[in-house]
Parts: structure tokens; sequence; C-alpha cells
């Protein structure tokens, strides 16, 4: 059973493009979250989503940022017009259904914008 | 809001002691702890998870205790090896939510 599987591992993005994050849950994991950790800081939520259906956007910026679980495919985690304070890791978590369970992450993918 | 503490932020000691890493957490209403490893660069590792009605969880040379009245839980790893060096992060799920709620981590070194 793969684990939570994330690309691009890297990004690069110049000011003002966008950014597009991908998410594989694992297998069986009906549940998925996004966690940014900015440089020199602690892991921040951001978003809680099920298949077609955001739960919870309360750590997500208001603007520019957004998230997506299709019922096919991966998560998607879009950043529009990135700017350099945007530059972090994120973090994409996956968990079987059920309250509380174990979430299990992803090797992450580090944004950076020039 | 949920706040979570790591005591101490970083920790070096020599190949072989038993140490204890400690978190605490502001609103005792959780609905579980999780622990993770972080090593540089990389994504996080579970390591532990406490369900709330839970005092303890082991696996291997660790042990997570967890005091849900006093808001508090500790990490305890026996007989470090180099092979431990990393971040600890500790981190809650509030009842009826299911957002991590993470503490800024320990950073452990084990010398040789």
């Amino acid at each position: 059973n793969a684990g939570v599987m994330q690309n691009p591992r890297h990004l690069v993005r110049r000011r003002g493009q966008e950014a597009r994050l991908r998410c594989s849950p694992m297998k069986g994991h009906s549940h998925v979250y996004w966690y940014r950790q900015l440089p020199e800081e602690g892991l921040k939520f951001m978003v809680y989503l099920q298949k077609e259906n955001i739960i919870d956007e309360s750590g997500m910026p208001k603007e520019r940022f957004s998230a997506e679980f299709p019922k096919e495919g991966p998560s998607i985690l879009r950043i529009q017009q990135v700017v350099r304070g945007d530059s972090a890791a994120y973090f994409c978590a996956s968990s079987p259904p059920g309250v509380g369970d174990e979430q299990f992450f992803g090797p992450g993918t580090r944004l950076t914008v020039l | 809001k949920q706040e979570v503490t790591q005591i101490p932020a970083a920790l070096s000691v020599p190949e072989g002691e038993n140490l204890v890493l400690n978190c605490s957490f502001t609103d005792s209403a959780i609905y579980n702890l999780q622990w993770f490893r972080q090593d540089p660069g990389k994504g996080l590792t579970s390591l532990l998870l406490i369900q709330s009605s839970q005092r303890e969880q082991t696996s291997g040379r660790l042990n997570a205790s967890l005091d849900k009245s006093s808001g508090r839980s500790t990490l305890y790893i026996a007989a470090s090896q180099p092979g431990d060096s990393a971040t600890y992060l500790c981190a809650v799920t509030d009842t009826g939510r299911r957002a991590l709620t993470f503490g800024s981590g320990t950073r452990l070194q084990v010398q040789p």
C-alpha cells in the first residue's frame, strides 16, 4: 500500500504565476488535509476535504488560495498570483473514514517563489 | 483557540540515554494526540496516536503518555540512538474537528 503521494516535490515559480500542488491519498483514505510549514515556523492547518466537498477551510488564506478533491483524481491545492511569502513546504495528509483517525503525511512540496 | 507548546525546543544527549519530550495543550477537549518525527527536508512520520480515552501507547523504544485533564503528554525514548536525531512534533485534534494543531517541535540530537 503506497503512502500519501505528492507532486511535484519541488516547484519554482516567479511572482504572479500560478502554483498547482497535487496530493494522492493512501488507498482507502477518503479524507485529505493540507498543511503549510513556513520557514522557521511550525505546521499550520489549511483545509480539510472529502471527495467533492470542502469540510473545513478555516486555515486557508482568504485570497488566491483554493483547494479541491474531485470524485476522480488527486486533490489539488492551487495558489494564484504567487508572492514571495508563499514560499513554504506544503504537506498533504490523509486518513481513513471515521472521526479522529490517525493522519498520514506525504513528503511535501517545497514551493519557492522567485 | 487551541495552543500546543513543546519543551525543550532543542535537546542534545549522548547515545544510550533515556529521554523525555514534553508537550502541553491549552484546551483539554481533544479527541486524540499524535506524535510525529520530521527529518530535515522531509515529511512527517507518525510515531504514536493516543485517543483521548487512553493513557499511553507504546511502540518499540517509544512510549507516549497522555494526561488529558492537565493538558499534558510526554514522549519517552529509551536507549537513544544517533538515528533518533530528528525533530519531534506533538499535535492534537480538537473534539468535533479533524484539523491537527501542532507544537513547534523539539529538535533532538543524539551524539554517538
